[in-house]
């Protein structure tokens, strides 16, 4: 079954408009943590946001916020006041578990297009 | 500039042969962690070491090896490459440890590699 799941394969936003990129998950480890990363045409993977299991907020970083529903399973990223320079893939990822371990699982991304 | 150098950025080399592809985690790191990001695969999770031994391991194929040296740099080694190699080699570090200080895993640039 899968883990992380984006349904949003493709999405388009108007400059300086917020966007909301959806992101499910499935885990039965009460510890866990919800990471999304951008990944420019570049090729990098640039971290953007953490959310852990047992945060009781939302985190946010500058324009990005995590829409963090837990009883829904969803870690949903918001985009406010979109730039030209957000176009990009976007991935949602899960680490379970707090070994040392840091296996993160990907979802298949969704790919941003902000329009001028 | 996420602080984790890979070497090379691109690859270009023949079926059935060997490649060593080459990470520098960021200072401070003991967390190597190896993934695959291929079209059809999307990103795939291959393996980890933590301060030089092996702490997980993924969807990595036997061809494949890796080991993190004590100064802390990694290396992957793709052996019998076959076409369907051809992919983007992410290498990332975390603190490492556990607990939940391992909130960030800040990923290389890459090393693009195609098999002809």
């Amino acid at each position: 079954a899968q883990k992380i799941t984006q349904t949003q394969p493709g999405m388009f936003v108007q400059e300086k408009e917020a966007v909301t990129l959806d992101c499910t998950y499935d885990t039965s480890d009460p510890s866990y943590g919800l990471f999304w990363y951008k990944q420019p045409s570049s090729g990098e993977m640039i971290f953007l946001i953490y959310q852990g299991s047992y945060d009781q907020q939302n985190a946010t970083e500058g324009r990005y916020s995590l829409n963090f529903q837990k009883a829904r399973k969803s870690a949903n990223l918001v985009i406010s006041a979109s730039q030209l320079g957000d176009s990009a893939m976007y991935f949602c990822a899960m680490r379970e578990g707090m070994d040392s371990s840091y296996k993160l699982i990907f979802g298949s991304g969704t790919r941003l297009l902000v329009r001028p | 500039d996420s602080g984790v150098t890979q070497t090379p950025k691109h690859l270009i080399t023949a079926t059935g042969q060997r490649v060593t592809l080459r990470c520098s985690p960021r200072s401070g790191d003991l967390s190597v962690y190896w993934y695959q990001q291929s079209l059809d695969q999307g990103l795939q999770f291959l393996i980890q070491y933590y301060n030089g031994e092996e702490r997980a391991k993924g969807n990595i194929l036997e061809r494949f090896s890796a080991q993190q040296f004590p100064d802390l740099h990694s290396e992957l080694n793709l052996s019998s490459l076959e076409l369907g190699d051809s992919a983007l080699y992410f290498c990332a570090s975390s603190v490492g440890g556990r607990g939940p200080q391992n909130t960030e895993a800040f990923f290389g640039q890459g090393t693009r590699l195609t098999v002809v």
